[in-house]
């Protein structure tokens, strides 16, 4: 099976404006998290979709939104970038139930870069 | 979420050593705790994970253990080689059961 695919690998905006990124999942795996890699934060978790549904999601301000689409495909919204967006955002698909429960497999990342 | 600590965040030894990784974590609620290895420049991928119903797991060089009650778990790596030298994380499910989350990160350097 092929893995699980992020676009654009990288990404350079400036401050206010607005990004969205892309995640392809393992065929089959209906389960897609999403996390923001920082160097010395590790993962911080942003939010986790099941079949198009918002199952939860982490501290970040509303700037922050996502979907998911029939297809388990998934997209991830920053609006009014801040420098403080920079970073990799890793995409991760599961199968079964989620992420509590079974392996999670990740994407390359697309590392966002704000000036 | 929930806190997830990582200690240390940085670990030096040298080859054929053995290297301990130490996480806790606050959520009672947690039953799942996976540990993920990230090689510089590439995704992390889970090396090894343990469920709440088991107190060891092992798996060739590399063993996880976990204490509910002290609310924390280690990972162990015997005869460490260069190429074990990697930022790893640890993982805890949270209440909610749809996620992860993951301490700060042990950047392991073997050398030769």
């Amino acid at each position: 099976k092929a893995g699980v695919t992020q676009t654009p690998r990288y990404l350079i905006k400036t401050r206010g404006q607005q990004v969205t990124l892309s995640c392809s999942p393992i065929s089959g795996h209906r389960s897609v998290s999403w996390y923001q890699q920082t160097p010395g934060q590790g993962l911080q978790f942003l939010f986790e979709y099941f079949s198009e549904t918002q199952r939860n999601k982490g501290n970040f301000p509303g700037r922050f939104s996502g979907r998911q689409f029939s297809n388990s495909r998934s997209e991830m919204n920053v609006s009014t970038l801040e420098l403080g967006d920079s970073a990799l955002y890793l995409c991760a698909s599961t199968p079964g139930s989620g992420p509590a429960y079974n392996e999670q497999f990740f994407g390359p990342g697309t590392r966002l870069t704000v000036l | 979420g929930e806190n997830v600590e990582q200690h240390p965040s940085t670990l030096s030894v040298q080859e054929g050593d053995s290297a301990v990784i130490k996480c806790t974590y606050s959520d009672s609620a947690s039953n799942y705790f996976p540990w993920y290895k990230q090689e510089l420049g590439k995704r992390p991928q889970l090396i090894i994970d343990i469920r709440s119903n088991v107190g060891e797991k092992k798996d060739q060089r590399i063993a996880v253990t976990l204490n509910k009650t002290a609310k924390h778990f280690s990972l162990h790596i015997t005869e460490t080689q260069p190429e074990d030298s990697a930022v790893y994380f640890c993982a805890a499910s949270d209440s909610s059961g749809y996620a992860l989350n993951f301490g700060k990160g042990t950047s392991l350097l073997v050398t030769p």
